[in-house]
């Protein structure tokens, strides 16, 4: 267990819809990261939140959005879904700021499927 | 834009082989991670790697990285069947002040066969 926690695990919707993903992490870590995984292309970096602010942006689409909250969980935002969207959505939190190695550890992830 | 190589894509051995997986990549990197994914699950890390050169041992697994921190491998002795999962190296990049964004490599899934 990362100590990483996401919400929900499976969600099924149809296209054009929204939803909102959700991620609680570590204890302690300030930074947040979500990341897309398909079977096609991999791994990929979305968007980074520090303490609040957005810190680093990746290959996320406008329909996407994310932000992270007082309490430092974060929400990743996904609209007019098409069905291409549908993916494995992971959060990874980190203590690292501008310094350290920037350990990340993973939650379990949320299977997205759009029908 | 950094990318990460790994080799091979797919591997597929007996169980007490040893194989060696590599991440390759033009750039270089401040740090490299590298991660062991099982199906449905969550990338969990397994060693960072700093310093160019840098050797790391975790029971059988062997990970180093090159002299010029632009590549790295990971070596596993005797595999068994818990060695099964997908492997996946990352890279930081430092070279946007607070930007810590890691770059993942493609991926290696590993099968161990009993």
């Amino acid at each position: 267990d990362s100590g990483v926690t996401q919400t929900p695990k499976h969600l099924i919707t149809a296209t054009g819809q929204r939803v909102t993903l959700r991620c609680s992490p570590r204890s302690g870590d300030l930074s947040v990261y979500w990341y897309q995984q398909s079977l096609d292309q991999g791994l990929q970096f979305l968007i980074q939140y520090y303490n609040g602010e957005e810190r680093a942006k990746g290959n996320i689409l406008e329909r996407f959005s994310a932000q992270q909250f007082p309490d430092l969980h974060s929400e990743l935002n996904l609209s007019s879904l098409e069905l291409g969207d549908s993916a494995l959505y992971f959060c990874a939190s980190s203590v690292a700021g501008t310094s350290g190695y920037n350990e990340q550890f993973f939650g379990p992830g949320t299977r997205l499927t759009v029908l | 834009t950094q990318l990460l190589e790994q080799s091979p894509q797919f591997l597929s051995i007996q169980e007490g082989e040893n194989l060696t997986v590599y991440c390759n990549s033009s750039s270089v990197f401040s740090s490299l991670q590298w991660y062991r994914q099982e199906p449905g699950e969550g990338p969990v890390l397994l060693v960072t790697v700093v310093t160019g050169g840098e050797v790391k041992k975790l029971k059988r697994l062997t990970f180093q990285f090159g002299d010029a921190r632009k590549d790295s491998s990971l070596h596993i002795t005797a595999a068994q069947p818990g060695d099964t999962g997908l492997y996946l190296c990352a890279g930081r990049d430092d070279t946007n002040f607070g930007n810590e964004k890691l770059t993942f490599g493609t991926g290696t899934r590993l099968t161990i066969i009993p």
